[in-house]
């Protein structure tokens, strides 16, 4: 079973908000990764947790703070968001036999009003 | 030299056609590659990983050359489910050894819509 799972589908919120998505895995991957995916680019690398602890921050603003509170499920807090931070947001995991192939879950859709 | 670089397409094939998607990578060190295909709103999936020996999948052939850099896709008798937006991806390895903690590269993706 291949499956990541994302909460919520979809979000709509203020820039005052605050919201978090979650990302959640039983593969037993021990890499976690967050990805941004903007209409018709490629999806962007924001953070990676490794055994969770956070390997890769790519200079992600403050407003977007990830959490993983253990192997299975990571977690990404928003807050004081800005319109262009609408996009599709990505969870993945990779670990175990396959190595570094990376498994996506379905996104969650959000838009910042 | 853009770290990952795919045919712009779009490529528009009748149903049946042969279509060969195209792939440079400017990072020598790269370790792994893959192709992704991802629907429109959703997410990428893994279609196949490439080996230097080159692999088929059925209808599909991935084919790796070092030496220049270079990755391609081949998909026979495409049908109209196979239209989708197709993802390079490499793999550049860091982290320690035996971890699996990569980051990977995209290439910008190449739409192929397959027509009845």
């Amino acid at each position: 079973d291949t499956e990541v799972t994302q909460t919520p589908k979809h979000l709509v919120m203020g820039m005052t908000n605050k919201k978090s998505l979650k990302c959640e895995q039983h593969m037993g991957h021990r890499a976690m990764y967050w990805y941004k995916q903007k209409a018709k680019k490629p999806p962007e690398l924001m953070f990676v947790y490794s055994y969770e602890k956070l390997s890769i921050n790519e200079s992600v603003p403050s407003r977007f703070s990830p959490e993983c509170p253990n192997s299975s499920l990571l977690n990404l807090h928003l807050h004081a968001l800005q319109p262009e931070d609408s996009a599709l947001y990505l969870c993945a995991s990779s670990g175990g036999a396959a190595q570094e192939t990376q498994y996506f879950g379905p996104g969650t859709r959000l838009l910042v009003l | 030299r853009k770290e990952v670089e795919q045919d712009p397409g779009p490529f528009n094939v009748p149903e049946g056609a042969t279509v060969a998607f195209n792939c440079t990578y400017s990072n020598s060190a790269s370790q792994s590659f893959f192709w992704y295909r991802q629907d429109c709103r959703k997410e990428p999936k893994l279609l196949m990983s490439v080996y230097s020996s080159g692999n088929e999948d059925g209808r599909f052939t991935a084919q790796l050359n070092r030496a220049s850099q270079y990755i391609s896709l081949l998909i026979r008798d495409s049908k109209l489910s196979d239209s989708a937006t197709y993802l390079c991806v490499v793999n550049a390895g860091w982290g320690n050894s035996g971890g699996s903690n990569y980051k990977l590269t995209f290439g910008k993706g190449t739409l192929l819509t397959v027509n009845p």
